[in-house]
């Protein structure tokens, strides 16, 4: 399956700093999703990186993607109250596209 | 952009009886629709993938005889849940697949059985 791991499970930081979590994958992919979800609501799509890009900026977002070694990282900077949420990497393969664990975010004001 | 209109947004049953969520794409076709459940902490766990005018791909573990999916046309996919139980209660979410737009997710259906 094309299921992605997030790392850590949990990151808890004070607004203004910096968050990054990361993300592995075992299969070969077409592209990386990163979607965020507040909690029990549905699930807001942020960013996809394909394969092919190293790095993509989105806002106060940014992706790399290294499918050598089938990682990927999320970081958001100057990080806000309103950005507490878990976050999921989605690798996407062929139609295929599953979720790992999620890092839950806690941005403290 | 493109929008998935997902019904209802929360559903109290009681044991045993079968409920119905919608999942419309609003402005453009999707071939493909795919069914997650999510559990409280926990991750989306992808249930089924949908193809318009045939029948749903289901995962491994998924009972497809309690969880009935239709994909009768290219802008809706409804998931049944039959005989529900308590454990049923979770978190389910639709996504719509889209060619201009990639993936689109509704905001997902609460449903709690008693």
């Amino acid at each position: 399956s094309q299921q992605g791991e997030e790392d850590p499970q949990a990151l808890s930081i004070q607004e203004g700093e910096n968050a990054t979590m990361n993300c592995s994958y075992k299969t070969s992919i077409n592209n990386l999703q990163w979607y965020r979800q507040n909690s029990g609501r549905g699930l807001v799509h942020l960013i996809l990186i394909r394969s092919n890009e190293r790095e993509k900026h989105s806002g106060r977002l940014r992706v790399t993607l290294d499918t050598s070694k089938k990682s990927s990282s999320l970081l958001i900077t100057a990080s806000r109250a309103a950005d507490t949420a878990s976050y999921f990497c989605a690798p996407y393969n062929n139609n295929d596209m599953r979720f790992g664990a999620g890092t839950r975010l806690t941005v403290k004001p | 952009g493109a929008v998935v209109s997902q019904h209802p947004s929360w559903v109290i049953c009681k044991s045993g009886t079968s409920v119905k969520i919608e999942c419309r794409s609003l402005d453009f076709q999707a071939t493909t629709m795919f069914w997650y459940r999510q559990f409280p902490k926990q991750s989306l766990m992808l249930m089924a993938t949908s193809n318009e005018g045939s029948k749903a791909t289901y995962e491994q573990g998924v009972e497809k005889d309690k969880f009935l999916i239709n994909h009768a046309s290219l802008t809706l996919s409804t998931l049944t849940v039959t005989s529900a139980h308590p454990e049923d209660s979770s978190f389910y979410i639709c996504s719509a697949l889209g060619d201009r737009y990639g993936y689109t997710f509704g905001s997902g259906t609460r449903l709690t059985v008693v």
